[in-house]
């Protein structure tokens, strides 16, 4: 069964300090895709990255980076010298190649990591 | 990216009404569509799975009569909460992806507050 776990219920940080967010997943399929969103306070859900299984390259985009282990089913999100506009709501999310009823692959869900950066 | 858009964004209505929400892809066709539901402070959970022209598949525990959805067109799907009651509160958030046989990125609509009293 595919599980995604976001440990950390809520962080603050004080502006221009870096954070990290845990996303760990569980999945029995060899192919799977792991994304990240941001949910602001309006509530609509901002796309950050998707990767797929076989891909463990860190991705850097600005001041955000991305840390993928298949080794330790791990796939954390670091923020640098974090600013107030990035106070959100954080959610890691897993999709299942295998998955294909529909013939679309519905998102699994982390908990989501509510991030405050204090000015 | 692509568009999708929600309406209405916020509704407040009496115990007992129907609530139809619409889910629209602005800028592609999509040949499938996902309802999430969710409640404060918590994560989205997966309502249902929209197919144009097929009947919606919905997930363990959700009541298929209660949450109606209809997806008639490429570019529409609606979810109709029928008879809402307080419990139904919540932010409904609806998904637009193309199908390729992958896992395709899932465009978000803006979600929809609704709120029974």
């Amino acid at each position: 069964a595919q599980k995604v776990t976001q440990a950390q219920t809520e962080i603050s940080v004080v502006e221009k300090e870096d954070v990290t967010l845990d996303c760990v997943y569980e999945t029995r399929d060899t192919t799977y895709y792991l994304f990240w969103y941001k949910q602001p306070p309006s509530g609509e859900l901002v796309f950050l990255i998707r990767r797929n299984s076989f891909d463990e390259q860190n991705e850097i985009s600005g001041r955000y980076s991305w840390n993928f282990q298949k080794s330790t089913s791990s796939f954390n999100f670091t923020i640098t010298a974090s600013q107030v506009v990035d106070s959100a709501v954080y959610f890691c999310a897993l999709s299942e190649f295998g998955r294909l009823q529909t013939g679309a692959n519905n998102l699994f869900f982390g908990t989501g990591t509510r991030l405050t950066v204090i000015p | 990216g692509a568009v999708v858009s929600q309406h209405p964004s916020r509704v407040i209505c009496k115990s007992g009404t129907s609530v139809k929400i619409e889910c629209r892809s602005l800028d592609f066709q999509a040949t499938t569509m996902f309802w999430y539901r969710q409640f404060p402070k918590q994560s989205l959970m997966l309502m249902a799975t929209s197919n144009e022209g097929s009947k919606a598949t919905y997930e363990q525990g959700v009541e298929k009569d209660k949450f109606l959805i209809n997806h008639a067109s490429l570019t529409l799907s609606t979810l109709t909460v029928t008879s809402a009651h307080p419990e139904d509160s919540s932010f409904y958030i609806c998904s637009a992806t193309v199908t390729s046989g992958g896992a395709d990125e899932q465009f978000f609509g803006p979600g929809t507050r609704l709120t029974v009293l």
